[in-house]
């Protein structure tokens, strides 16, 4: 079966600070992969997704960047960190190609953010 | 435009309660995927279901079952005999002419008293 790693679990910044969040998934290959950050008592914001490996497709014009230097694995980066990066950050997959429409996506555990 | 829109914000029931949590969505595609997710305290999201545009029957697991009705663009999800598990945000989302985003309405909070 397949499952989806997040690390850390949880994580506190500085301003101005560098950021690294690793996603992993096991039991498939060649997933697209999403990153998503959630502002508290909010919706889901979609920042990047990938469909292989070097490619990705930016959502929200920021501070951050993503990077898929495996095939399971996916990276978001900040190079400084800002107040308004606070958030829990949740990555996602899916199957590729999906056999008719998109597949569902299935989700981490998440990494709750924490900017002071 | 894409749009999933979930206008209860907050909803509490006491345990044993049926509840019904509303989804209204926008597409002008003729062809799109509805999704239910459940986010515990946790902050995990789990699926619940996927279906798509061209099957509107409707769909029963358990105490959860899901009405579809592309007259109205709702899709919405009823719990019946609520239990203090069941606490948790709920989103529904959509995804349609680029299979790779899924739009999130912005979640309703459901609250299950003992």
């Amino acid at each position: 079966s397949q499952t989806i790693h997040q690390w850390p679990a949880t994580l506190v910044q500085p301003v101005g600070s560098p950021l690294s969040l690793e996603c992993t998934v096991e039991g498939t290959s060649n997933p697209n992969l999403y990153w998503y950050r959630q502002a508290a008592g909010r919706g889901l914001q979609l920042l990047f997704y990938s469909v292989g490996i070097g490619q990705i497709s930016s959502e929200v014009p920021q501070n951050l960047s993503a990077s898929r230097p495996q095939d399971r694995q996916f990276i978001l980066s900040s190079k400084k960190l800002l107040l308004s990066d606070s958030g829990f950050y949740l990555c996602a997959w899916s199957a590729f190609p999906a056999s008719v429409g998109p597949d569902t996506q299935y989700f981490g555990p998440g990494t709750r953010l924490t900017v002071l | 435009a894409q749009k999933v829109t979930q206008a209860q914000t907050e909803i509490s029931v006491v345990e044993k309660e049926d509840v019904t949590l509303d989804c209204v969505y926008e597409t002008r595609d003729t062809t799109y995927y509805l999704f239910w997710y459940k986010q515990p305290p946790s902050g995990e999201l789990v699926f619940l279901i996927r279906r798509n545009s061209f099957d509107e029957q409707n769909e029963i697991s358990g105490r959860y079952s899901w009405n579809f009705q592309k007259s109205t663009s709702s899709f919405n999800f009823t719990i019946t005999a609520s239990q203090v598990v069941d606490s948790a945000v709920y989103f529904c989302a959509l995804s349609s002419y680029n299979f790779n985003k899924f739009y999130f309405g912005s979640g309703t909070k459901l609250n299950v008293k003992p």
